[in-house]
């Protein structure tokens, strides 16, 4: 069955330094999304992209993120100067179509120490 | 503004018992609501999607359940199993916002053998 896939399954990280998370969404899928969910808190919407461009982003998406889909498989999550408060699971997730049902990977978990 | 309301925060039952998970939501106007279901350490994985005209669906042991005029949803499990001991989700799809999903924080259940 297909699957999104995230690499690395955890990463650590000096505060300051610049993460790439890697996602690899389901074939034939067109919209993608990043998520994330600080421990024990709610997931919290990131930004959705279609079309080689965000169509969407929350007020938590700002200048320190970007995405980028380097190739016709890869969907990436840069984070630049990382906070201590980054530290999360970061879900990438997509979907045939935006209003139908998404699929969401195993998550990358960041810890910035 | 959009939020997602679930109750209660966590509950334990006996296997083979069944419980109902509630969930109230102020979104709107939203284009559907999805139950997910999350292990530990995991991605969400879909349970059922309604939209706005579907009172309730069926996934298996899972029965959602929608009333849009309250703006409240449910959850049922029938005859619980170890396996189903997870977080489960509420999820409601914004159309104002380019159908970004607005997560619930979640019911933990643990079922008990």
């Amino acid at each position: 069955e297909p699957e999104v896939t995230q690499t690395p399954s955890h990463q650590v990280t000096q505060m300051g330094q610049e993460v790439i998370l890697r996602c690899v969404p389901i074939s034939n899928h067109l919209y993608f999304y990043w998520y994330r969910q600080i421990l024990g808190q709610k997931v919290e919407f990131l930004v959705s992209f279609y079309n080689n461009e965000i169509s969407e982003k929350s007020e938590i998406f700002d200048d320190q993120f970007s995405v980028e889909r380097p190739d016709g498989s890869n969907f990436t999550l840069k984070i630049r100067s990382t906070k201590l408060e980054d530290s999360a699971m970061y879900f990438c997730a997509s979907s045939v179509e935006d209003d139908l049902e998404a699929f969401f990977g195993q998550g990358t978990r960041l810890t910035v120490v | 503004k959009n939020q997602v309301e679930q109750s209660p925060q966590s509950l334990i039952i006996l296997e083979g018992k069944n419980c109902t998970l509630q969930c109230n939501y102020t979104v709107s106007p939203f284009s559907n609501l999805r139950w997910y279901k999350q292990d530990t350490g995991r991605g969400p994985v879909s349970l059922t999607i309604m939209t706005f005209s579907e009172n309730t669906k069926s996934n298996g042991r899972y029965t959602a359940t929608l009333d849009a005029d309250t703006k409240q949803s449910s959850l049922h499990i029938t005859a619980s199993q170890l396996s189903d001991s997870a977080s489960y989700i509420c999820v409601v799809v914004n159309l104002e916002y380019g159908n970004k999903l607005v997560f619930g924080a979640g019911t933990i259940l643990r079922v008990k053998s």
